[in-house]
């Protein structure tokens, strides 16, 4: 079965800074998600990517997925407080499931 | 965008009690809904993924006479979990699909319930 890994597991970053979250797979990816969560609350879906070297911005959130299909990062530039919460990465298994990496705690120090 | 409505979203209950928490797609038709589950500090684990007018299918380790799902509209899926006990204590959080709107749609989330078995 396919398994997702996110790098790091927790990340603090001060107000302002840029930071990147990878996730990487143990087989192709043939549709990547990410999605943010913030404690005891629903997923909020960010960004899909589905084709190799893809890259999708949304405000100051970039994603992509590297050629190989095997790895996405997803990049904040200049955060802001907003931006704290658990960001998890999901890639389709078929039938519509998704499979989600363990998730990446970002924290913004003001 | 499409949107999915979860209740209740907090649930506090004696051991034994059963809890059935709705799922609803609010602006779109759903033939396939997803349950999840979520512990404290960790990622989603897909319980099982519900039918509209079948049985749900159920991933490993998931007790299916513990965890009742029923699909009996396009926009409704509930999730029962009988005769509760502490170790239900968990949150819970469904998910569906628009497969009709344009291009490739992603799952949306309801916003979870929060089970708490005393």
């Amino acid at each position: 079965s396919q398994e997702l890994e996110q790098s790091p597991q927790s990340l603090i970053v001060q107000e302002g800074k840029n930071l990147t979250i990878n996730c990487t797979s143990s087989k192709t990816l043939y549709g990547l998600y990410w999605y943010k969560q913030k404690y005891g609350e629903g997923l909020i879906f960010l960004m899909m990517l589905q084709k190799g070297g893809e890259e999708k911005s949304h405000e100051k959130i970039t994603a992509k997925l590297d050629e190989k299909k095997q790895q996405s990062s997803l990049h904040i530039t200049a955060s802001q407080p907003s931006h704290a919460g658990i960001y998890l990465c999901g890639a389709d298994q078929g039938a519509q499931k998704l499979v989600f990496g363990q998730g990446t705690r970002l924290t913004i120090n003001p | 965008g499409a949107v999915v409505s979860q209740h209740p979203s907090w649930v506090i209950c004696k051991s034994g009690t059963s809890v059935k928490i709705e799922c609803r797609s609010l602006d779109f038709q759903a033939t396939t809904m997803f349950w999840y589950r979520q512990f404290p500090k960790q990622s989603l684990m897909l319980m099982a993924t519900s039918n509209e007018g079948s049985k749900a299918t159920y991933e490993q380790g998931v007790e299916k006479d513990k965890f009742l799902i029923n699909h009996a509209s396009l926009t409704l899926s509930t999730l029962t979990v009988t005769s509760a006990h502490p170790e239900d204590s968990s949150f819970y959080i469904c998910s569906a699909r628009d497969l009709i709107g344009p291009g490739n749609q992603p799952q949306h989330f309801g916003d979870g319930t929060r089970l708490s078995i005393l």
